[in-house]
């Protein structure tokens, strides 16, 4: 069955800090791989996607993310955090073969930016 | 303008009663969806619908019934509501697209907080 893990659930860093956040994917094909960021009170928004090619990714806001395939991992960076950056980011991945509809979500990591 | 637009954002309401959440999507997609977010912040999927037909109807209580009345409208119904359906549901759509591709993208609305007391 598939899988998402994100191992950090809470990270706490200061502004202008850099910033990584893990992610692991378990799954015998190929798959697609998602971030999405939720701001408090609000919806699921998303930051990056890879479908294919060039394995490092840039997304919105400053953010990208690098598939490596040999470690199941599609880690999100950002160089410099902002305050604004303090949200929950859930990582995300479906089968390559099938539908949107099979998009499995990671638990989720807190950040918190203090200024 | 809001692409996926649920309503109400939130909702109270007391243990027993029957509620909805209307759910409409502008992006001309074909597929819709409704997810819950628990206390946790743990997302998962409950129905798909394509088109409107339903295609994925994941292990959630038959109280739980949604409707589509045409694709770009997937709304749900509650009955019966219990303190455990305290939850943020997602409303979200995307395209009917070949693997790998835009198809693959899910697009959310901004849930619909329910508070059952």
């Amino acid at each position: 069955a598939q899988s998402v893990s994100q191992h950090n659930h809470h990270v706490i860093l200061s502004e202008a800090a850099s910033l990584e956040l893990g992610c692991n994917y378990s799954y015998g094909g190929t798959v697609n791989l998602f971030w999405y960021v939720q701001y408090p009170g609000q919806h699921l928004q998303l930051l990056l996607k890879y479908f294919s090619g060039d394995p490092l990714v840039k997304g919105i806001k400053g953010f990208e993310a690098e598939f490596i395939k040999s470690k199941f991992s599609f880690n999100l960076r950002k160089p410099s955090v902002q305050w604004s950056d303090t949200a929950e980011y859930f990582c995300a991945a479906s089968p390559r073969a099938g539908t949107a509809s099979k998009l499995t979500f990671g638990t989720g990591t807190r950040l918190q930016v203090t200024l | 303008d809001t692409a996926v637009s649920q309503t109400p954002k939130y909702l109270v309401t007391q243990m027993g009663n029957d509620k909805s959440i209307k759910c409409e999507q502008n992006l001309g997609h074909d597929t819709m969806y409704w997810y819950k977010q628990d206390s946790k912040k743990f997302l998962k999927i409950m129905f798909s619908y394509n088109n409107k037909e339903l295609i994925i109807n994941e292990t959630v209580p038959n109280r739980f019934s949604p409707k589509s009345p045409d694709k770009a409208h997937l709304n749900l119904h509650i009955n019966s509501l219990e303190l455990g359906d305290s939850a943020v549901y997602f409303c979200a759509s995307s395209k009917r697209g070949a693997p790998g591709t835009e198809g693959n993208t899910i697009y959310f609305g901004e849930g619909s907080w329910l508070t059952v007391v």
